[in-house]
């Protein structure tokens, strides 16, 4: 079974404080992506990666950015968080469609990061 | 820019009504859609379409595709309380493997 952890289920995070979220997949997969869900708004793409030291942005970067350094593990970085970043953060992984094949996202359990 | 509605965005039922969770989509190039489930946790995948008017089925659960019109149903019959969750549309379009989701419809189901 794919299995795409999280490093942690809840956060809670102080203003202007810099703020990591980890996220490892263990089915060597080439494409990982960070979400954000909000009450209202569904699921929002913030970056994804297609590759090792790849990155895209995605819908809503402002505010984040990302390391691949190592294939199964991509990491988000809020620089200074704020209180608008309070959200849900699902992390994702699928194998690569280059050859023309339809696979599915497989997703992490999710953290839920709390900015006070 | 891709866009993806769901309706109705929340549904209560009984245990044992038949429902039918509906999306609709516009995206540049589509590939596929994708129905995902969401308990209060990570979402499951339940269908992936890429073809029109081919019915997917998985139990209780099945989908459809209209690529002409651009919708999708997912049906659930005979519902049961462990079928409650948000139920999640996603597209794919062919620049690469990214998703667009709708807002979900959380679906309520009662004993």
């Amino acid at each position: 079974d794919v299995k795409v952890t999280q490093s942690s289920r809840y956060l809670v995070k102080r203003t202007g404080e810099k703020v990591f979220l980890e996220c490892v997949q263990d089915m060597d997969h080439e494409n990982m992506f960070w979400y954000r869900q909000d009450p209202g708004l569904g699921l929002r793409l913030i970056y994804f990666s297609y590759d090792v030291k790849m990155k895209e942005k995605g819908d809503i970067p402002e505010g984040y950015s990302v390391s691949r350094e190592k294939k199964e593990r991509f990491s988000l970085i809020l620089e200074s968080a704020s209180t608008n970043q309070t959200s849900m953060y699902l992390c994702a992984s699928s194998p690569s469609s280059g050859a023309g094949g339809h696979y599915e996202q497989y997703f992490g359990p999710g953290t839920r990061l709390t900015v006070t | 820019e891709d866009k993806v509605v769901q309706s109705p965005l929340s549904l209560v039922v009984h245990e044992g009504d038949t429902v039918t969770l509906n999306c609709s989509y516009e995206v540049t190039n589509f590939r596929s859609l994708l129905w995902y489930k969401q308990e209060k946790k990570a979402p499951t995948f339940l269908f992936m379409l890429t073809s029109s008017g081919i019915e997917k089925k998985s139990g209780r659960l099945s989908s459809i595709l209209d690529k002409k019109e651009l919708f999708s149903i997912l049906n659930i019959t005979a519902t049961q309380t462990g079928d409650s969750a948000v139920y999640l549309c996603a597209v794919e379009d062919r620049s690469g493997s990214r998703l667009t989701f709708g807002e979900g419809t959380q679906l309520t189901v009662n004993p």
